[in-house]
């Protein structure tokens, strides 16, 4: 129940593409869903971030969409770009307990 | 500027010794985590402090040893008894208020 699953664990895109990545969840006490951001020898940075009072929040290029009954949510990076590359850890955690339960991470190459 | 300083960023061990990295942050964060993360893999908890003088382990914390003396600070141990230290070691902290984790920049480790 406190799993965070994550998929694709690899994905390749064209640049100008739209990148999609998607995580489940079972514990429907989890309301907090951030996404991070990590390139090669860094440590992962928030990217973007939802509760689930909403179905969608964007920033900028990237967006997260959020299925409260489906239990999922999903990060879309609209126009991606040879920068974006980078691996990408979705994650989720209860308003009682502050510890991020992470997905397994995707690794997401842009094509120039 | 606040943020998460990790030291040293590469650090090689030699069989049977025992080496610590250091973790400071000026965030007045409540709440200091350490995570191992191998070659393509995703973040594992070693330990975890929401407290001055408090912590939990985390899922692999066998080998691992961790103090909380101070907030700023959250020191982590590999000691001899862990078999293969070989990672990419990385703190983070978070506030009480928003939980958006903030990381450092690593330590990576060797044994040689």
């Amino acid at each position: 129940q406190q799993q965070v699953k994550q998929s694709p664990q690899s994905l390749i895109v064209q640049k100008g593409g739209i990148s999609i990545i998607n995580c489940a969840y079972e514990n429907t006490a989890f309301d907090y869903f951030p996404w991070y951001q990590q390139f090669p020898g860094k440590g992962p940075a928030l990217l973007i971030a939802i509760r689930p009072d909403v179905s969608e929040k964007k920033e900028g290029r990237f967006t997260i969409s959020f299925n409260k009954s489906a239990k999922q949510f999903s990060l879309h990076i609209m126009d991606s770009q040879p920068g974006d590359s980078a691996t990408y850890f979705c994650a989720a955690s209860r308003d009682s307990n502050y510890q991020l339960i992470w997905g397994a991470g995707t690794k997401l190459i842009i094509k120039p | 500027d606040g943020g998460i300083t990790q030291s040293p960023k590469y650090l090689f061990r030699k069989e049977g010794q025992n080496v610590t990295l250091s973790c400071e942050q000026n965030l007045n964060h409540d709440a200091m985590y350490w995570y191992r993360q191998d070659p393509g893999q995703g973040l594992r908890l070693i330990y975890y402090s929401q407290i001055v003088n408090d912590f939990q382990k985390g899922d692999i914390a066998e080998g691992y040893s961790v103090s909380r003396e101070k907030k700023e600070s959250f020191p982590l141990t590999v000691t001899s008894a862990q078999k293969n230290p070989t990672a990419f070691y990385l703190c983070a902290s978070t506030d009480r208020a928003n939980y958006g984790y903030t990381f450092g920049s690593g330590t990576r480790l060797t044994v040689v």
